[in-house]
């Protein structure tokens, strides 16, 4: 099941305003990976983030990963309306059938112009 | 280069009906995940193949769910008898490996059962 927390789970906002979204696991993990999955489209990889502190911009977006590699925020500086989308971060944690990827609820953006 | 390729991309059958779902990964991709996602969840892994070996089934209802990979290539996730609780997407996945590589996944296919 999943074991990664993820909130807000829905998040509007005027376009322009900035949005983040947190993530939270009760273990730590090996890694974390950000996807976006439009509406009615499927997941698209974003980032992975390793290493304890890491910090990864691109563009709008700044990831990071917590020093205790327990939890993960992304924050979008002025939104548009092309980053509506479910943002979901995965956790990777080693179970009995070796590293597996533990996606969270996901965080729905909604931006309006 | 062609992405994850799944067929079909919606399926309707009533209770009790068997249903198949076809899923091609990107070449030259080792590692091949089924998930499935309900409506305002995220990706749950239902199983994972390196190459044509399950690794990780840990989570696939048994009793009415299968999957083959026979080639370590194409895959099918079976379900037999379907119930009116898998109605969801059934998202395939690839990655190069099952370490730190991003996974690519495909379009889905949308079950609904009546």
């Amino acid at each position: 099941g999943q074991q990664v927390m993820q909130i807000p789970q829905y998040q509007h906002v005027q376009e322009g305003e900035d949005f983040t979204t947190y993530c939270n696991s009760s273990t730590t993990l090996s890694n974390i990976q950000w996807y976006k999955q439009r509406p009615g489209g499927h997941p698209v990889f974003l980032i992975q983030l390793v290493k304890s502190g890491e910090v990864k911009k691109q563009k709008r977006l700044t990831f990071q990963f917590g020093e205790a590699k327990k939890n993960s925020s992304l924050h979008i500086t002025a939104t548009q309306t092309t980053d509506v989308g479910t943002y979901f971060c995965a956790g990777r944690q080693y179970s009995n059938s070796g590293y597996a990827l533990n996606f969270g609820k996901g965080t729905s953006l909604l931006v309006t112009p | 280069e062609a992405g994850v390729v799944q067929s079909p991309r919606y399926k309707i059958i009533e209770k009790k009906q068997p249903v198949a779902f076809w899923c091609n990964p990107i070449s030259g991709h080792n590692t091949l995940y089924w998930y499935l996602q309900n409506l305002g969840q995220g990706p749950e892994l239902l199983i994972r193949y390196e190459n044509e070996e399950a690794v990780d089934d840990s989570q696939l209802p048994k009793d009415r769910f299968s999957a083959e990979r026979l080639k370590g290539v194409d895959s099918t996730l079976k379900i037999q008898p379907a119930e009116l609780g898998d109605s969801a997407v059934y998202l395939c996945a690839s990655s190069l490996g099952s370490g730190t590589y991003e996974q690519f996944f495909g379009p889905g296919t949308r079950l609904t059962v009546l």
